[in-house]
């Protein structure tokens, strides 16, 4: 079953301001990914991580993987219309390559 | 472009019926995967496959079964169709050993009324 607790369930956020959310677990992940869904598509990959520690940006996204390798956080900076969307984190468990457990989302509204 | 592509965007079944979700990728990977999505409760996986013929069950297999005859098609059957399987339905693929995450579909919205 679903062991990821993904934090903010949504944000209404005016543009230019600066998102953050998370996702923690009680289980060890060895790969954290980020996804994001726009509406009527499936979840496109966003920020791949695989190290504890580690520190990744692509463009205004930045991600982190903890170093307990127990959670991970997203934060997107100076937002735009087009941030709108579903945000999903996922982790990889150590045993079971292949299979990624999804965190519930993070709806993100931006407003101009 | 890399593509998965699932046959239908939008279904409507009535309970009891037999229903089948078609997937198929161009990338000749070998993992495929079917998840369902739901408000609150994220992408939960049914059943995956690592090689043709082969099948797993994820976390919610119970309702559904698949088939996989060919590398690049993955099917998932709803053998009797229940209004508790409306739902929004992804199908994935990843090549093995890959590091960055699956490919989706752009999923299937089936309603069983």
């Amino acid at each position: 079953g679903q062991q990821l607790n993904q934090s903010p369930q949504s944000m209404f956020i005016q543009e230019g301001e600066d998102v953050s959310m998370n996702c923690t677990s009680s289980s060890i992940f060895n790969t954290w990914l980020w996804y994001k869904q726009d509406p009527g598509e499936g979840p496109v990959l966003l920020i791949a991580l695989y190290k504890a520690g580690e520190l990744t940006s692509n463009g205004r996204l930045t991600a982190q993987f903890g170093i307990t390798r127990k959670d991970s956080f997203l934060n997107i900076s100076a937002s735009i219309p087009s941030d709108v969307g579903i945000y999903f984190c996922a982790g990889q468990l150590t045993d079971s390559w292949g299979k990624l457990q999804f965190g519930a989302g993070t709806q993100v509204v931006v407003t101009p | 472009d890399v593509k998965v592509t699932q046959s239908s965007r939008y279904l409507v079944k009535r309970t009891g019926e037999k229903v089948f979700l078609e997937c198929v990728q161009d990338m000749d990977h070998e993992n495929m995967f079917w998840y369902r999505q739901d408000p609150g409760l994220g992408l939960r996986l049914i059943y995956f496959s690592y090689d043709v013929k082969m099948k797993e069950k994820g976390d919610i297999p119970e309702g559904y079964s698949v088939s996989r005859e060919k590398k690049e098609r993955f099917s998932l059957i709803l053998e009797s169709a229940s209004t508790n399987q409306t739902s929004m339905y992804l199908c994935a693929s990843v090549p093995t050993g890959d590091r960055y995450g699956y490919t989706f579909g752009s999923g299937t919205r089936l309603t069983v009324v």
